[in-house]
């Protein structure tokens, strides 16, 4: 079973620096998946970036980049040159291979941009 | 782009009503999910569905059913509505990929459930 934990409940950040949000994961599966979502105050989950566990290159999506250490088991969101619309919710899952389809969340970091 | 709908933002419902949290997808997706969300539990899987009239339990489905006559449809039932079933509800979808890993799960916006 996958276990996912962040570790910052809240996090501030200047708008226009970049920011990281830690998660770090454990589990015993050889193939597995890393997600990023997004929960703005309207409540709805937005999925931000992807990795796979087989990804040697580190997942990038416009402003956002996942710094992937397999060793470690981190899976770090890195947001760059932050908007006053990037404060949410940000939240790390991740699923794995075989029948079970489950994404398995950790509890959240609370991003609040300052102008 | 996906979209997933769920059919209502907020709802009040009193102790022991019957509750159907009712969520649609347009995207011709196998997968869905129900979870619920708490402050400080993240989010918690209910149930979720690999198919039509198919369904798995997640972490807790104590006090929920499902159904799922539909591939679009995929309904939660608080078949006695208690208190501490107050939450935010979250459907997702996803398409099966041939890496079952590197599913993408697509939320909608949310019921925000008070049962009084």
């Amino acid at each position: 079973a996958q276990k996912i934990t962040q570790t910052q409940p809240g996090m501030f950040v200047q708008e226009k620096e970049a920011v990281t949000l830690d998660c770090t994961y454990d589990t015993s599966d050889q193939s597995y998946g890393l997600f990023w979502y997004k929960q703005p105050s309207s409540g709805e989950m937005i999925f931000l970036i992807y990795q796979g566990s087989y990804d040697e290159q580190n997942a990038t999506e416009g402003r956002y980049s996942l710094n992937f250490q397999k060793a470690r088991k981190s899976a770090n969101l890195v947001i760059s040159a932050s908007q006053l619309g990037d404060s949410a919710m940000y939240f790390c899952g991740a699923n794995s291979g075989g029948s079970n389809y489950k994404l398995t969340f950790g509890k959240g970091t609370l991003l609040t941009v300052n102008p | 782009d996906v979209k997933v709908t769920q059919s209502s933002r907020y709802l009040v419902k009193r102790t022991g009503e019957k509750v159907f949290l009712e969520c649609v997808q347009d995207m011709d997706h196998e997968n869905m999910f129900w979870y619920r969300q708490d402050p400080g539990l993240g989010l918690r899987l209910i149930y979720f569905s690999y198919d039509v009239k198919m369904k798995e339990k997640g972490d807790i489905p104590e006090g929920y059913s499902v159904s799922r006559e539909k591939k679009e449809r995929f309904s939660l039932i608080l078949e006695s509505a208690s208190t501490n079933q107050t939450s935010m509800y979250l459907c997702a979808s996803s398409l099966p990929e041939p890496w079952l890993y590197t599913d993408t799960q697509y939320f909608g916006p949310g019921t925000r459930l008070t049962v009084l």
